[in-house]
């Protein structure tokens, strides 16, 4: 079925340290993962993608791991700060209906200064 | 460049009403989504526009919900008759093409007594 979810529904690091979400999906033909973050009272916000013929992508202190071995996403922010406080969904794009993006849970990211 | 624009940002209704939303997309862009995110949640498709034609309607409650894209650019989402359990944001996005990335509104938070 459609299934998308996240390991932890919430996460508390210190500032300056480095985070990881966890994502874990169901679909084994999915062939494209998007990470997106939501602020409170904004619409979710692209952050990194990575296609299913790679296992690791680096942007600007954000990297996405994925193991589709075990199917399984991870997001890593690096030297994380309370700019990056917010709700972190990964998402499926399930090419093969027409780019629908299915979405997991999400996991809330608490930066402490 | 502006983004995706939705309207109204909140809106409280008692059960049985109607109510509307309305979206206008990024310029340019030819595909269009609506979304329901209920709180906790991640968003949930409802329905995908390609111009003014319906690409994917699934998971639109047809017998409430409704929506249009009549002349391939703004649409509308209405709710008739709400339920309680319609209370939810409905963000509206956009994306040039099927399988490129999605732009995402600020949603409607609408609460339903």
């Amino acid at each position: 079925g459609e299934s998308v979810g996240l390991h932890l529904p919430t996460l508390s690091v210190q500032e300056g340290d480095n985070s990881i979400i966890n994502c874990a999906y169901s679909n084994s033909a999915s062939d494209y993962f998007i990470w997106y973050k939501q602020e409170s009272g904004k619409g979710p916000q692209f952050i990194i993608d990575i296609r299913s013929n790679m296992d690791k992508r680096q942007g600007q202190r954000v990297t996405v791991l994925l193991n589709k071995t075990v199917k399984h996403l991870s997001l890593q922010i690096a030297a994380t700060q309370p700019g990056d406080s917010a709700v972190y969904f990964c998402a499926e794009n399930w090419h093969n209906q027409g780019g629908k993006l299915i979405f997991g849970q999400g996991t809330e990211l608490s930066v402490k200064p | 460049e502006a983004g995706v624009a939705q309207s109204p940002r909140y809106k409280i209704i008692e059960k049985r009403q109607s109510v509307a939303f309305w979206c206008n997309p990024i310029s340019g862009h030819a595909t269009l989504y609506w979304y329901q995110q209920i709180l906790g949640q991640g968003p949930k498709l409802l329905i995908q526009f390609q111009n003014n034609g319906v690409v994917d309607d699934s998971q639109l409650p047809k017998d409430r919900f409704s929506a249009e894209r009549l002349k391939g650019v703004d649409s509308t989402l209405k709710i008739q008759p709400a339920k309680l359990e319609d209370s939810a944001v409905y963000l509206c996005a956009s994306s040039l093409g099927r399988m490129n990335e999605q732009f995402f509104g600020p949603g409607t938070r609408l609460t339903v007594l």
